[in-house]
């Protein structure tokens, strides 16, 4: 059981727009610890996504936004392409753990 | 441009230690103020930090896993490794390492991953 909730799966047909949520809690994200997003492509390491809630690392299109509210966060992607089929990992810090929490991942799949 | 690149044995027998090295090239240990970390993913399963060492040696770990792992560095080699004791198949996964900007905050980037199956 992952600390923070993502659902495990969403779909969306080509060109339309998705969200994924993180849910977390009062230790972690609604601690005020950033939500940062990965995509892992099949067959291939995670790659970073989005970091600090809402900022795109060079490179990433911005069809990519991220967005955090209390004790949430989500990731959306617009014109959806079926190069975005992969799985989508949120992740923070949890002050009483002490440590990196991940989302159990959400699969993503392009109609 | 940094990379990582995870090395060691793919196989290890029940109860004995899982020992992993992460090659850095394009930077150092030393410089940075960031963290070294070690992620691992179970087989069609989501990602579990493991923990990560600081540039001054400073070790943090996954509670769940404490009593059992160490993280170490070699800053002269460019490397840091992981070690996980008393392994069991559920120690079955596929592990990364990465570089986490700090403490508390994302990992970029992260080498390709070694898998390592525990069995006699």
């Amino acid at each position: 059981q992952s600390v923070l909730t993502q659902p495990p799966s969403v779909s969306g047909a080509p060109g339309q727009r998705v969200t994924i949520s993180c849910t977390g809690t009062s230790s972690n994200i609604g601690a005020r610890y950033d939500v940062h997003w990965y995509q892992q492509l099949p067959g291939t390491a995670p790659k970073l996504l989005i970091y600090g809630n809402s900022n795109r690392p060079s490179g990433v299109p911005d069809r990519f936004s991220g967005s955090k509210s209390g004790t949430s966060a989500s990731l959306a992607i617009t014109g959806l392409q079926a190069e975005d089929e992969a799985d989508y990992y949120c992740q923070s810090y949890d002050i009483s753990l002490s440590g990196v929490v991940f989302g159990g991942g959400t699969k993503l799949t392009v109609l | 441009q940094v990379q990582l690149q995870e090395s060691g044995p793919g196989l290890v027998k029940p109860s004995q230690t899982l020992s992993l090295t992460c090659s850095i090239s394009g930077g150092s240990i030393s410089s940075g103020g960031h963290y070294w970390s070690w992620i691992r993913q179970h087989p069609g399963k989501g990602l579990e930090w493991i923990g990560y060492i600081n540039s001054f040696g400073s070790t943090y770990y996954n509670p769940s896993l404490k009593s059992r792992v160490s993280i170490s560095a070699d800053t002269s080699k460019k490397q840091f490794s992981v070690k996980l004791s008393s392994v069991t198949a559920a120690d079955t996964a596929l592990y990364y390492c990465a570089r986490g900007y700090d403490r508390t905050n994302w990992f970029d980037p992260w080498g390709q991953g070694t898998l390592v199956t525990v069995s006699s």
